[in-house]
């Protein structure tokens, strides 16, 4: 099976502009949760979708928002982007949400906010 | 609210030798799960080793096991006989049953295996 997978994997934005990351899960995975990693806050719980609908949702501001198409891709986007956005954004899929089984992590998409 | 603490920054093994991460967490939830992922670098993360807290028996994968100890909240993770390629991130992290899959990590501890 393949794993899953993030594009683009490299992001370079300007401050105010908008940006879109895809995020594809293992087949079959109906879970995909959000995460972001910066040196300075560690990896912060973005959001996680199961079957198109968002189940929990972290403290991030409203510029934060994604969404899940009914075959498990879910995309996030983050609108009038700041310096302080620049990270590493890690998705993880599973099989369902909250369930025992394994999450699986893509490689992430690097975004650089100038 | 879950949160998951880290104390060591940095750690170096020898190769073949053992060593052992610290992890404490705290959560006022009855059910969890706990997790060590291994992130090397500009490498994907994968899980090594997870517990599930109603479990006693601290759980094993080959080289890797858990010392869990549930009354004072402490979750370290042994590494034994180490190898050059378990060079990584290692973060330890919890996840409460009813936050459906959301992962709360610690801040991570950068590991050097040497020769």
């Amino acid at each position: 099976k393949a794993g899953v997978t993030q594009t683009p994997r490299y992001l370079i934005k300007t401050r105010g502009q908008q940006v879109t990351l895809s995020c594809s899960p293992i087949s079959g995975h109906r879970s995909v949760s959000w995460y972001q990693q910066t040196p300075g806050q560690g990896l912060q719980f973005l959001f996680e979708y199961f079957s198109e609908t968002q189940r929990n949702k972290g403290n991030f501001p409203g510029r934060f928002s994604g969404r899940q198409f009914s075959n498990s891709r879910s995309e996030m986007n983050v609108s009038t982007l700041e310096l302080g956005d620049s990270a590493l954004y890690l998705c993880a899929s599973s099989l369902v949400s909250g369930g025992t089984d394994t999450q699986y992590f893509g490689p992430g998409t690097r975004l650089t906010v100038l | 609210a879950q949160t998951v603490t880290q104390s060591q920054p940095e750690m170096s093994v020898q190769e073949a030798e053992t060593v052992t991460l610290s992890c404490t967490y705290d959560t006022s939830e009855n059910n969890y799960y706990l997790f060590w992922y291994k992130q090397p670098p500009s490498r994907q993360m994968i899980l090594v080793i997870r517990q599930e807290a109603y479990k006693q028996q601290n759980a094993t994968e080959n080289r890797f096991s858990v010392n869990f100890q549930k009354a004072a909240k402490s979750f370290s993770l042994k590494i034994s006989d180490s190898q050059l390629g378990d060079t990584a991130m290692y973060f330890c992290a919890s996840r409460a049953t009813g936050t459906a899959s959301k992962l709360t990590f610690g801040t991570g501890t950068r590991l050097q295996v040497t020769l």
